[in-house]
This record gives structure tokens, sequence and C-alpha cells, in this order.
């Protein structure tokens, strides 16, 4: 099936180590995403990116940077993490259709 | 920025009855509204979306509305069941592309 893959899928690191979270997409759309989710909060958009030499800003970039090594793979990096990164991470693609396809999410805990 | 505020945060109802979840969003040239459906522990999923040439539409129990004059839309879930208990999510977009969600309702049905 194609589908939306992100690696780890739980994650627990020391604050001001480097992390980096990674997705890979067999769905072969341009669009990919990565969203915080926080309770209460509902999805924050952190990056994005339409295609491989393309990248923005989201909501919430300040301490995150990503890559697009290929059309379909997307990695978020947090440089220096810290506790208050502690949250869900969700990966997303979306073609021309406009649905967005997460996938499972990165649960990542910051100590 | 963009924004869309979702209300409630929290719905309760007994199965059978009626739920409805409001939105509202600030950047008029949204044309894209999807809704999303996240049970416990999974990633979230497309339920039902609306594009802005049309006032309504409806899949079996579901509905959605939208009001592009106010810049609302709503989702009404008829003949509510323990299964529609989950965390449900509106979102805004120009086509699909940077989509901004909101920050949730999490709907109980009460057997």
């Amino acid at each position: 099936d194609a589908d939306v893959t992100q690696t780890p899928r739980n994650r627990i690191t020391k604050t001001g180590k480097r992390i980096m979270l990674e997705c890979s997409q067999t769905k072969g759309h341009d669009r990919m995403y990565w969203y915080r989710q926080d309770p209460g909060l509902g999805l924050r958009l952190i990056y994005y990116s339409f295609d491989v030499k393309d990248i923005n800003k989201g909501e919430i970039s300040d301490g995150y940077s990503v890559s697009r090594q290929a059309q379909a793979k997307f990695s978020l990096s947090l440089e220096s993490a810290i506790p208050n990164q502690t949250a869900l991470y969700f990966c997303a693609t979306s073609g021309t259709g406009s649905e967005a396809f997460f996938g499972q999410g990165t649960r990542l805990t910051v100590v | 920025g963009e924004n869309v505020e979702q209300h409630p945060s929290t719905l309760s109802v007994q199965e059978g009855d009626s739920a409805v979840i409001k939105c509202t969003y600030s950047d008029s040239a949204s044309n894209y509204f999807p809704w999303y459906k996240q049970e416990l522990g999974k990633r979230p999923q497309l339920i039902i979306d609306i594009r802005s040439n049309v006032g309504e539409k409806k899949d079996q129990r579901i509905a959605v509305t939208l009001n592009k004059t106010a810049k609302h839309f709503s989702l009404h879930i008829t003949e509510t069941q323990p299964e529609d208990s989950a965390v449900y999510f509106c979102a805004a977009s120009r086509g699909g592309f940077k989509t901004i969600f909101g920050a949730g309702t999490r709907l109980f049905v009460k057997a």
C-alpha cells in the first residue's frame, strides 16, 4: 500500500541533543509537511515543502530545521532539543486532490 | 497570519443524538475545508471535505456546511454511535496548500 512512514515511532532524548525525525512516502506526492500535535493546540505546521527545491516555514519553525532529500523524503531536525519540544510529530503529504495523508506519528520526549 | 478557530473543545452526547462542531477561518482566500478524525493513538484521517463552490455536502451520517461570507463551516454528525468518539479537526487551505488546522474537538458518545 502506498503510505507515509515515519521513523522512529518513539524517541526519548536529552536536552541539548540533536535529533532527526525521518519521513518517507510512496504516494508520489510533491507536497510534504511536518506538524506538531500538543493537547488542546491541535496540529501546528512547522515546515512545508512543495517540491525538492522548495522549503517554507510554518507557524512554529523556531528551533527546527528540515531537509527535503528527494521527492519521497522529508526530514525534521531539532538542532538542540529542549523539553518544550516534547510532543507528537506528524509528517503528512498531499497531492493534487488536496487531502492530507499522515504518517503514524513520532512521539518525542525531551528530558 | 492565517488562523482557524474551532468550538467546542470537548463535546459529550448521548448515543443517537446529533453532534455539531463549528469552525471559523481568517484567510478569505481559503477554498478547501477538510475535516479529519483522529482515533486514540492513531493518525488523523480525512472524513469529509468541502470546497468553496458548494454550501453543503453529505456523506451518510456526516454533513458539512460552509458559509463563505461569514467564514464559518460546520461538521454535523447525526445518529451518533460510540465509534464516533474521537478527536475531530477542521482545517482550511488554498487548494490544499499550507493547510491550517483548528485546535480539535474531543467528542464523547455515551452508550
